[in-house]
């Protein structure tokens, strides 16, 4: 069984530049999560869908930053326009379980993005 | 205050050790609770989950002490294997994560 794929692994942008995240979940998993990941730092949430729908969005910032998941099934997270700050890792989740007492998160294994 | 917060280390310890790690929780509605272990520049993995009564899977041994609001994680016998980082997770409204706790397994 594939795994939860993204691309790009790694992106390279100067600052002002748009860049985009692409995230295909584990099938069947309904909930996908967007978290981002400095160094040295656990994974802070984005985002989380459950279906097409974004549940919660509460740290997402919006003035940059978006998503969507359109079909309920890939996903795709949008930075424009990207600055210094938003060099990380951005690693895209998925669950076979709706709701936050779940079992396990499957991650991909994230897209490094560094802006220069 | 973070809502999950680890001691980030790094743990140095010989092959063979026995080692502990705490993690606090200050949302008291945290109902669920994980290790995740994640390797240098890999994505977390679930390592296993808390339960109240404490459980253990092979050489590891996490436990939830809810009045005190901490869960620890104790890893016998280490082995190189075990240099990762592990991450501390509770879930209330949503999944919180530690900042993670760096552990080096010397020969």
């Amino acid at each position: 069984e594939a795994g939860v794929v993204q691309s790009p692994r790694y992106k390279i942008i100067e600052k002002k530049q748009p860049v985009a995240f692409w995230c295909n979940p584990i099938s069947g998993h309904n909930t996908l999560y967007w978290y981002l990941q400095n160094l040295g730092q656990g994974p802070e949430l984005l985002i989380r869908y459950e279906n097409e729908e974004a549940v919660d969005d509460s740290q997402l910032p919006k003035d940059r930053f978006s998503a969507e998941r359109l079909k309920g099934v890939d996903s795709t997270l949008k930075i424009q326009p990207a600055e210094l700050g938003d060099s990380a890792v951005y690693l895209c989740a998925s669950s076979g379980t709706s709701g936050t007492n779940t079992g396990e998160l499957f991650f991909g294994e994230g897209s490094r993005l560094t802006v220069l | 205050r973070k809502e999950v917060e680890q001691d980030p280390g790094p743990f140095n310890v010989p092959e063979g050790a026995t080692v502990a790690f705490n993690c606090t929780y200050s949302n008291s509605a945290s109902q669920s609770f994980f290790w995740y272990r994640q390797d240098c520049r890999k994505e977390p993995k679930l390592l296993m989950s808390v339960y109240s009564s404490g459980n253990e899977d092979g050489r590891f041994t996490a436990q939830l002490n809810r009045a005190s609001q901490y869960i620890s994680l104790l890893i016998r016998d280490s082995k190189l294997s075990d240099s990762a980082t592990y991450l501390c997770v509770g879930s209330a409204s949503k999944i919180i994560f530690g900042s993670g706790t760096r552990l080096s397994i010397r020969p």
